[in-house]
């Protein structure tokens, strides 16, 4: 069935950029997903990208999708400590309505100063 | 403003007892979803509902039940029949069930069986 992969932790040093990795298994996912979770709270969408796009970038955030490999990365530029929280990698596929949105376990990513 | 509220934010239960979960939200989106997190796994689907008065199992459906009399309201009751119910549960609602409209989440509830 479908699966949604990620490392579960992170650590870096702020001021270093951080890349959090991804893999999911569903060849036809068309849409892909970054969101946030800081403690005790819901999730935030951060970004998403189309699966006919191979990066997307918006302020300190970079996606890059290797469509071949399955594989999607969030490049977090000049990584502060507010940046401390879960991500999760979700992918869905549109022709099953969306809400058969996967998530992958969430990496948590620990920024130290 | 806004938003989507969940209450309450913890929730204790004796075994063998129902509890029910609100979600609230005042977006004007069709599309709401019951999800349940534990530690190191990923959101598992509970329910989710493209429209009032309809609703559809998600992966992990048994011991818990919904329903949607109204637009704005999705409640979750967490039947005795779930046997390990302890877990955050996270409600989010979307425009519409399509692929590509934002979820937005409630700030969740922490449920635990006492």
């Amino acid at each position: 069935g479908e699966d949604v992969e990620q490392s579960l932790f992170l650590s870096v040093r702020e001021g270093d950029s951080s890349v959090i990795n991804c893999t999911y298994t569903d060849s036809s996912s068309t849409y892909l997903y970054w969101y946030k979770q800081e403690p005790g709270a819901g999730l935030q969408l951060l970004t998403y990208i189309f699966s006919n796009m191979d990066m997307k970038q918006d302020q300190r955030l970079t996606v890059l999708l290797n469509k071949k490999d399955k594989h999607l990365s969030l490049r977090i530029a000049d990584t502060q400590t507010g940046d401390s929280a879960i991500y999760f990698c979700a992918e869905s596929n549109p022709l099953t309505g969306g809400f058969k949105t996967i998530f992958g376990a969430g990496t948590r990513l620990f920024v130290k100063a | 403003d806004g938003g989507i509220t969940q209450s309450p934010k913890y929730l204790f239960r004796k075994e063998g007892q129902n509890v029910t979960l609100s979600c609230e939200q005042n977006l004007n989106h069709d599309a709401m979803y019951w999800y349940r997190q534990d530690p190191g796994q990923g959101l598992r689907l509970i329910y989710y509902s493209q429209i009032v008065n309809d609703f559809q199992k998600g992966d992990i459906a048994e011991g818990y039940s919904v329903s949607r009399e109204k637009k704005e309201s999705f409640p979750l009751t967490v039947t005795s029949a779930q046997k390990n119910p302890t877990a955050f549960y996270l409600c989010a609602s979307s425009l519409t069930l399509a692929g590509n409209t934002e979820a937005f989440f409630g700030q969740g509830t922490r449920l635990t069986v006492v």
